[in-house]
């Protein structure tokens, strides 16, 4: 079946760091890849997105690019801010003929604390 | 565009009891899904509905947990018999999607419905 693993957390940074979190999947095809996040008290947000392989999402300063050979979606940003400070979620939905199966497979989420 | 909105937003119950909780997802899309988190885990998916039909559940959807979007707007999620274990955060999400129009599968996400059994 469809599986997420996200590098275990949490991550504690310094702002102004480089940030990489880690994502990589297991999927039939050619799945659709996501980062969420969800900031302390509210719900999850779409981060950035890449549906093919070689896309790059890209949203708010953070990157991500989907390498099927290494069946990879890892997350970046050059620098970070308190403000960044979240629970971010790796996911892909798997997709065939041009549509979406629907659900999304999530990995269980990596904690990012940036200290001023 | 107001936005997924799930009611109520927190709920505890005792076990055995029986609750619903109610997803009125943003306006034009026709894709609406339920999933259930866990602290310190992802969410998980429990169902999803196009329009007004049922298109797939999880496992984890025991014969306790019914689904129905009567409609093909608002949904509706009911535990009976609730228990100990059905504590977590309960997600619903939306999406515009159309067959064969490419791939349109960004889910919206409500703030979610906490439920805590005793």
């Amino acid at each position: 079946g469809n599986s997420v693993t996200q590098m275990e957390g949490p991550v504690t940074l310094s702002e102004e760091a480089f940030l990489t979190i880690n994502c990589t999947y297991t999927a039939t095809g050619y799945p659709s890849l996501f980062w969420y996040v969800q900031y302390p008290g509210e719900g999850l947000q779409l981060l950035l997105k890449a549906t093919k392989a070689d896309d790059k999402g890209s949203n708010k300063g953070f990157e991500a690019t989907y390498r099927k050979e290494t069946t990879s979606f890892h997350l970046e940003k050059g620098s970070v801010q308190v403000s960044d400070s979240a629970v971010y979620f790796c996911a892909l939905i798997r997709n065939a003929g041009g549509t979406s199966y629907g659900k999304l497979t999530f990995g269980q989420g990596t904690i990012l604390t940036v200290h001023p | 565009d107001t936005g997924v909105s799930q009611d109520p937003r927190h709920k505890i119950t005792k076990r055995g009891q029986n609750v619903t909780f109610r997803c009125d997802p943003i306006s034009e899309h026709n894709r609406l899904y339920w999933y259930r988190q866990t602290l310190g885990q992802g969410p998980e998916f429990l169902t999803y509905f196009q329009n007004e039909a049922q298109l797939e559940k999880s496992r984890l959807l025991s014969d306790r947990f019914s689904a129905e979007r009567p409609k093909g707007s608002f949904s509706t999620l009911e535990i009976q018999r609730t228990e100990q274990g059905d504590s977590a955060m309960y997600l619903c999400a939306s999406s515009w999607t159309l067959t064969g129009s490419g791939i349109k599968d960004e889910q919206y996400f409500g703030p979610g419905t906490r439920l805590t059994v005793t």
